[in-house]
This record gives C-alpha cells, structure tokens and sequence, in this order.
C-alpha cells in the first residue's frame, strides 16, 4: 500500500493570503495525484487530478504541482468557501488517501 | 447534472449484514467504473471497492475483501455495497463516487452525499 503523507496538519491563513499544501508518497506515484476539498459535513469535491488539472469549474487560484513522490497544492488568494480540509490521494495502484490538512482562518 | 444519491445506512450489530445502494443520474451509467470510499467518524478517507463499467471487474480494500461485495445493475443505474460479517470498525459514512478519467484512473470527479453506517450493540 502507498502511503500518503500530508503537511502540515493544520494551516491558519488569512484570507487573501496565499497558502501552500504539501502531499508526499511513500513510493513514486508518477503524475496519478488527486486534491479533493471537504466541508463539514460535505462530500468531498475534487480539485486537481494529474497532479496539476484542474476538475471542471475549480477556479484558476488553484493549482497543483508535482511528480514523483513530492507535490504541492497551492491556493493563491484565499477566500472564506476555501476555509476546509483538504485530502490528496493517489491512484497510481489501488486509492490511498493522506490524512488531511486543515485549513483555518487565522 | 451528474447526480449520486446513496440510502440504505443505519445502525445494525455487529456480525450483521446490510446492503448499500447508489442512483445514479444524469451520465451515461454504463460508461464509468463506480467506486464506494467511507469515512469514519472524525477520521480520512478510505477507498473500499470499484467495479467497472461492465461490471466485469471488481476490487476490494484489504479491510473488506471476502466481507464486501459491490455490484451494479445498469439497467436501473444502480450501484450496491452488500456488507456482511459487519464490524465496529466498518462504522462510517459511505460514498459512492463516479470514476473521472480513463479506465482504472482511480480519482473520483462526482460523489453522492454519503449515507451513514454506525455498527454497534
């Protein structure tokens, strides 16, 4: 099983500000990288697949980054709906999740 | 719009069995492999099963392999989750959600809204 290790676990941002998600596997999953976002209470949405995709309707403040073992997500200008947890996931062998990043008001 | 809508949850004891469903709507169901993740209370996400489009393959996580089968009936685009020998530790919500990209591209771009199991005495 791949592991997927997320950093940090929780990120207190202003809004306008810019934050920066980290993802790492434990073995190389090429580009097969997915971020999902996820409300209270929600289903999760997804974000970015390839690593750097956007999904359908995802504004551009989101963007991905990343090969291999190492990615990034980057929100450029936070705004209050982007206040969640966020998941990437792999899918380069059988689905594996990371544990989460929080991302709070700060 | 692409819509998934699960039901069957509820609470059941443990060594129980349950059945899971997910209507499907608004995408050609047969075109897509469908896929069932749950989230246990407060904690991540964990991929349980897929089964293609044609339903000719399917796979299992190792933490339900030989307890859980997924199944689909396209002609009602329906996808089900028969759980058997239920355990403590099964106690989640459960998503279905849509495959989004090629075959055995194993992200999700569509999920339903989650239907909760609790397995308890």
């Amino acid at each position: 099983e791949i592991v997927m290790t997320q950093s940090p676990a929780t990120l207190s941002v202003s809004p306008g500000e810019r934050a920066t998600l980290s993802c790492r596997a434990s073995q190389s999953v090429s580009s097969h990288l997915a971020w999902y976002l996820q409300k209270p209470g929600q289903a999760p949405r997804l974000l970015i697949y390839g690593a750097s995709t956007r999904a359908t309707g995802i504004p551009a403040r989101f963007s991905g980054s990343g090969s291999g073992t190492e990615f990034t997500l980057t929100i450029s200008s936070l705004q209050s709906e982007d206040f969640a947890v966020y998941y990437c996931q792999q899918y380069n062998s059988w689905p594996t999740f990371g544990q989460g990043t929080k991302v709070e008001v700060k | 719009q692409v819509q998934l809508v699960e039901s069957g949850g509820g609470v059941v004891q443990p060594g129980r069995s349950l059945r899971l469903s997910c209507a499907a709507s608004g995408f050609t169901f047969t075109s897509y492999g469908m896929h069932w993740v749950r989230q246990a209370p407060g904690k991540g996400l964990e991929w349980v099963a897929v089964i293609w489009h044609d339903g000719s393959n399917k796979h299992y996580a190792d933490s339900v392999k030989g307890r859980f089968t997924i199944s689909r009936d396209n002609s009602k685009n329906t996808l089900y989750l028969q759980m058997n020998s239920l355990r403590a530790e099964d106690t989640a919500v459960y998503y279905c959600a849509r495959e989004g990209g090629a075959v055995a591209d194993y992200y999700f771009d569509y999920w339903g809204q989650g239907t909760p199991l609790t397995v308890s005495s």
